[in-house]
Formats: C-alpha cells, structure tokens, sequence
C-alpha cells in the first residue's frame, strides 16, 4: 500500500505571498491532519478533516485554510506568508476521525524570503 | 504549562546501551499514549501505540505508561546507531480530540 504522499517537498517563497500544499492520505484513510513542525515550537497541530469536513482546529491564524476532496486528499493554504511560516508542514492519515494511529507523510519543507 | 513535556536532549549513548526517553503530561484525560521516531529530513513513523496504563513490548523496543504518575517512557534495548533519530512522544483524548506532541528528544547512538 502506498504511503502517505505531500508535493511539492521544498518551497521557497517570499513574504506576503500565498502558497498551496496537497496530500494524499493512504488508501482507504478518510481523515487528514496537518502540522506545522519548527525547531523552537515542535509539532503544531492545524487541523484535521474527515469526509471534506474540518472537524478540529489548532490555535493558528485565519491566514491558514485547508479542504479536503471528495477522494480524501487535501490541500493546505497559507496566505500573506510571514518569515515565521518557515516550517516542515506534516500531513498525516488514519482511518477514521481522530484516529490515534496517524501515518505521516514526508512534509513539504517551506521557505519564506 | 504545556500539556505534555519532554525534554529535548540532546541524548548521546554508546552503542548497545539501553536507552531511557520520558515524557510527563498534565491532563488525566489522556487514555491513547503514542511514540514516533523521526529520521531527518522525514516524517515521524509510528513505533508504539498504548492505550491506558501498562507495557507493551515489540522487539527491543518497550513503552511504559504509569497514569497515577503521567509518566510515559520508551526503552530501547541494545541501541544502534540506526536508533539515532528524534523520538516523540504523542497522546489524545477518547472521542477524538486531536493528538498532543511533545517536544521530541533527539537521539545520538554512537558507533
């Protein structure tokens, strides 16, 4: 079974321009949630949806959106980048709604100049 | 206060040594406790899923969760220098609430 795919893996990007991030969870897996991973921060949950709704959302600004597709696979949206947005963004699968047993994908590695 | 801490190294053992990773927590509703072990450059990868208290065991790899005290552990026995990596620890709510991570400890097995 295929694992779980992000694209682009690496973006450079300047400040106050907006970006788009896709993933396609594992077969069969109908919810994905998104992290934002920083050196200084760890792990930040974004949000999580399951069946093109978003169920849970984390403590990030408005500039940050997502969607999920009819075929499960979502996309991440950060408008108005700031230097700050520089992060490994993580997308992660499971089988259900806040499954505890996640699969993450290999990030997207963004840049902002 | 954060919800869940762990101390983030780094840690540096000799090769074949046991290793010891911890994390506290300080919400009681937390019953599914999760270890992730990420390489650079990658994404984490599952390596224990506990629910509640106890041990569970796979391979050289243990988890121990103690509730009464909201402590997790993972013990690695006989590391090698593929165990270097960072390990997070990660936990949730029943009912599907979204999954706490820790800081994560990064990891130095040496040769």
């Amino acid at each position: 079974k295929a694992g779980v795919t992000q694209t682009p893996r690496y973006l450079i990007k300047t400040r106050g321009q907006q970006v788009t991030l896709s993933c396609s969870p594992i077969s069969g897996h109908r919810s994905v949630s998104w992290y934002q991973q920083t050196p200084g921060q760890g792990l930040q949950f974004l949000f999580e949806y399951f069946s093109e709704t978003q169920r849970n959302k984390g403590n990030f600004p408005g500039r940050f959106s997502g969607r999920q597709f009819s075929n499960s696979r979502s996309e991440m949206n950060v408008s108005t980048l700031e230097l700050g947005d520089s992060a490994l963004y993580l997308c992660a699968s499971s089988l259900v709604a806040g499954g505890d047993t996640q699969y993450f994908g290999p990030g997207t590695r963004l840049t902002v100049l | 206060q954060k919800e869940v801490e762990q101390d983030p190294g780094p840690l540096s053992v000799p090769e074949g040594a046991i290793v010891s990773l911890n994390c506290t927590y300080s919400n009681s509703a937390f019953q599914y406790f999760m270890w992730y072990r990420q390489y650079s450059r990658k994404g984490p990868e599952l390596l224990m899923y506990t629910y509640s208290s106890g041990n569970k065991e796979d391979g050289r790899f243990t988890a121990q969760v103690d509730k009464s005290s909201k402590y997790i552990s993972l013990f690695i026995r006989d590391s090698q220098p593929s165990d270097s990596a960072t390990y997070l620890c990660a936990m949730s709510k029943v009912g599907g609430f979204k999954t706490i991570f820790g800081a994560g400890t990064r990891l130095f097995v040496k040769a």
